[in-house]
């Protein structure tokens, strides 16, 4: 089944130590998301690809940062985890730069900062 | 800006009852309206979607229309399940961006 994969699905990091979250999709989208979303909150968007293209939010902090070396996946870094980083991450993909479309998750990663 | 405002939770139901959950919205374009259900420990999913006014979007029981007039997309089901109990949240796109509301958790019991 065509799906939106995340690995791990749980990572523990320590206090400032630099940590990589992955997402890889079967679907061929185009546009890939990573939210984050703490504790009974909604997703936050922190970014997204269109192709290539990098969308940062207005308030993402530098702390956190995404590579898209091809269609299928794409990586959040987060330089130096901070107690506040802890959060369910989020990935998602959409076909399209589109309104119309609904984008697709995937399960999440869990991070944990000691 | 855009936003999106759902009411407050939790909500909990006894098996079979009928639900209803509020959602309104603000928005500067044309958006479309969306339900995103959240299971424990799981990621979101597409629920039901409506893309335009006075459409129905609809999925396992669940329907919400979205109404122009009155910025709503409150979502319904007639016959809750124990296995409905999750997060719901309700969202919008006017460009390819989602905004979500805070979403709202509902429990169902036996």
């Amino acid at each position: 089944d065509a799906m939106v994969i995340q690995n791990p699905r749980y990572q523990v990091t320590q206090f400032g130590k630099p940590v990589t979250l992955s997402c890889s999709q079967t679907l061929n989208h185009n546009v890939m998301y990573w939210y984050q979303q703490k504790s009974s909150q909604a997703p936050k968007l922190l970014f997204h690809y269109y192709d290539k293209d990098f969308n940062n939010e207005a308030d993402t902090p530098d702390n956190f940062q995404s590579r898209r070396p091809n269609t299928s996946f794409c990586f959040l870094d987060i330089r130096s985890p901070g107690l506040g980083d802890a959060a369910m991450y989020l990935c998602a993909t959409n076909r399209q730069a589109s309104s119309y479309n609904e984008q697709f998750f995937g399960p999440g990663t869990r991070l944990t900062v000691l | 800006g855009d936003s999106v405002t759902q009411m407050e939770g939790p909500v909990t139901l006894s098996e079979e009852a009928f639900l209803t959950i509020n959602c309104t919205y603000t928005a500067t374009g044309y958006p479309s309206l969306f339900w995103y259900v959240q299971y424990p420990g799981e990621g979101l999913q597409l629920l039901l979607k409506a893309t335009k006014a006075d459409d129905k979007g609809s999925n396992k029981g669940f329907e919400a229309t979205y109404r122009k007039e009155t910025t709503s997309f409150h979502l319904e089901k007639g016959s809750v399940q124990v296995s409905d109990s999750a997060v719901y949240f309700c969202a919008l796109s006017v460009s390819s961006k989602l905004t979500f509301g805070k979403g709202i958790t509902l429990s169902v019991r036996p």
